[in-house]
């Protein structure tokens, strides 16, 4: 079993839908939560760092973390075709010797079609 | 803001040839920096943890003599893949801690050995 499961899709959407995007892990002692956006053949962009259960907001972006249930999600509200990328979640330890290493889900493929 | 750079973005060279990557963080110093590997639709991989001033830590199944980390100073790191392969085509990013926990990752360097 992988540490973090992240559905890879792809995800194909309308513009202006909501986009729910998961993962899962297995590791309780992840404390750290991130969601990247990658574009193709780019490095990975963040877009939301979490660090407690509950939810973010940032913009279009909502992050949740349910550290009892081991499960993160990304939404996105009014999706545009821009947003079609890559999406990585991403998690790690507290810091010490594991700063920056971070373990990623499979990514998910997202297209939002005009 | 800080930015992390990474050069080339593209190279393509020939096999038994020796290519090397520059990391930069711009605007701050980063005594530590992360060298990820990416093959096609697959999830970043952690190959070596770069520390300014000491050897670099690599991770289980990376061959140090293949890729060679060197960390001179607080805002440069460089990847050497010597004796290239066309097994070792693939998109390199690196990535380094901002004055918080987050990560930021360069552009990314796809390799290409024929």
């Amino acid at each position: 079993q992988k540490e973090v499961e992240q559905d890879p899709g792809p995800l194909s959407v309308p513009e202006g839908a909501i986009v729910s995007l998961n993962c899962t892990y297995s590791n309780s002692a992840f404390q750290y939560f991130m969601w990247y956006r990658q574009y193709s053949r780019k490095g990975p962009e963040l877009l939301m760092y979490t660090y407690s259960s509950g939810n973010k907001e940032d913009g279009r972006f909502t992050a949740q973390v349910d550290k009892s249930s081991k499960y993160i999600s990304l939404f996105i509200r009014d999706s545009q075709p821009s947003d079609s990328a890559t999406y990585l979640c991403a998690m790690k330890l507290s810091g010490g010797t594991s700063y920056g290493k971070l373990t990623f889900g499979q990514g998910t493929i997202l297209t939002v079609h005009p | 803001g800080a930015v992390v750079s990474q050069h080339p973005s593209r190279v393509i060279c020939k096999s038994g040839t020796s290519v090397k990557i520059e990391c930069r963080s711009l605007d701050f110093q980063a005594t530590t920096m992360f060298w990820y590997r990416q093959f096609p639709k697959q999830s970043l991989m952690l190959m070596a943890t770069s520390n300014e001033g000491s050897k670099a830590t690599y991770e289980q199944g990376v061959e140090k003599d293949k890729f060679l980390i060197n960390h001179a100073s607080l805002t440069l790191s460089t990847l050497t893949v010597t004796s290239a392969h066309p097994e070792d085509s693939s998109f390199y990013i690196c990535s380094a801690r901002d004055l918080g926990e987050k990560l930021l990752f360069g552009s990314g360097t796809q390799l290409s050995v024929l």
